[in-house]
């Protein structure tokens, strides 16, 4: 059974404050790690999909970086805007090729207050 | 931009009876996912789909459930008998390739077993 913890699971962030947030994952038989952004009543938003070790991707305020050796990936979210409050997901799919599923945390329950 | 889409957003049903979901994948997507969240769960993945046939199968997709691509558009799952713990959002997904690639996923159905 692969294991995928976020953390923490909720987050009070005063609005223009950065933040950051956890997901780890096992650092064998890594083939990609996904992040994703789900608002309540949406559909998840795909973030980033990172391969590499050391990755570092952006997107606007918000970026992620990735440690396959250790299997830790940290999200950060750079002043931090009401419309930032959503439930972050990051995903695990491990190598073995074929449409694999992915293998999702828990997720981290972001609040930013006005 | 285009999205996928699921139907119906929330369906109730008595335990024992079939049900069929719904989905229209983003038409130029060849991979195609069904994913669930049981409430307070992780969204846990259940089955890929790829050339008309399935790809990989969780140990949830027993043999009450099945997928099918009836004609160029739509992508159902049907769960034969439903039981109590079936009740879950039941989310749809497409991806162009496998592997790296995001998957969108559709808003979700919510399926409630009585």
């Amino acid at each position: 059974i692969l294991n995928v913890e976020q953390s923490p699971q909720s987050l009070h962030v005063q609005e223009g404050d950065s933040t950051n947030f956890t997901c780890s994952f096992p650092s064998s038989n890594f083939y990609a790690l996904h992040w994703y952004r789900w608002e309540t009543a949406k559909s998840p938003e795909a973030l980033f999909v990172m391969t590499l070790n050391g990755d570092e991707k952006k997107k606007g305020r918000i970026s992620a970086t990735l440690n396959t050796k250790e299997g830790y990936s940290y999200l950060y979210i750079k002043g931090s805007q009401p419309e930032d409050s959503a439930t972050y997901l990051c995903a695990f799919k491990k190598s073995g090729g074929g449409a694999d599923g992915l293998t999702f945390g828990k997720g981290t329950h972001l609040i930013i207050q006005p | 931009e285009p999205e996928v889409t699921q139907t119906p957003s929330h369906q109730v049903t008595q335990m024992g009876q079939e049900v069929i979901l719904r989905c229209v994948p983003i038409s130029n997507h060849l991979y195609f996912y069904w994913y669930r969240q049981i409430l307070g769960q992780k969204v846990e993945f259940l089955v890929s789909f790829y050339n008309n046939e399935i790809s990989e199968k969780s140990e949830i997709f027993d043999d009450q459930f099945s997928v099918e691509r009836p004609d160029g558009s739509n992508f159902t799952l049907k769960i034969r008998s439903t039981k109590l713990e079936d009740s879950a959002m039941y989310f749809c997904a497409s991806s162009a390739g496998f592997g790296a690639n995001v998957l969108t996923f559709g808003a979700g159905s919510r399926l409630t077993v009585l």
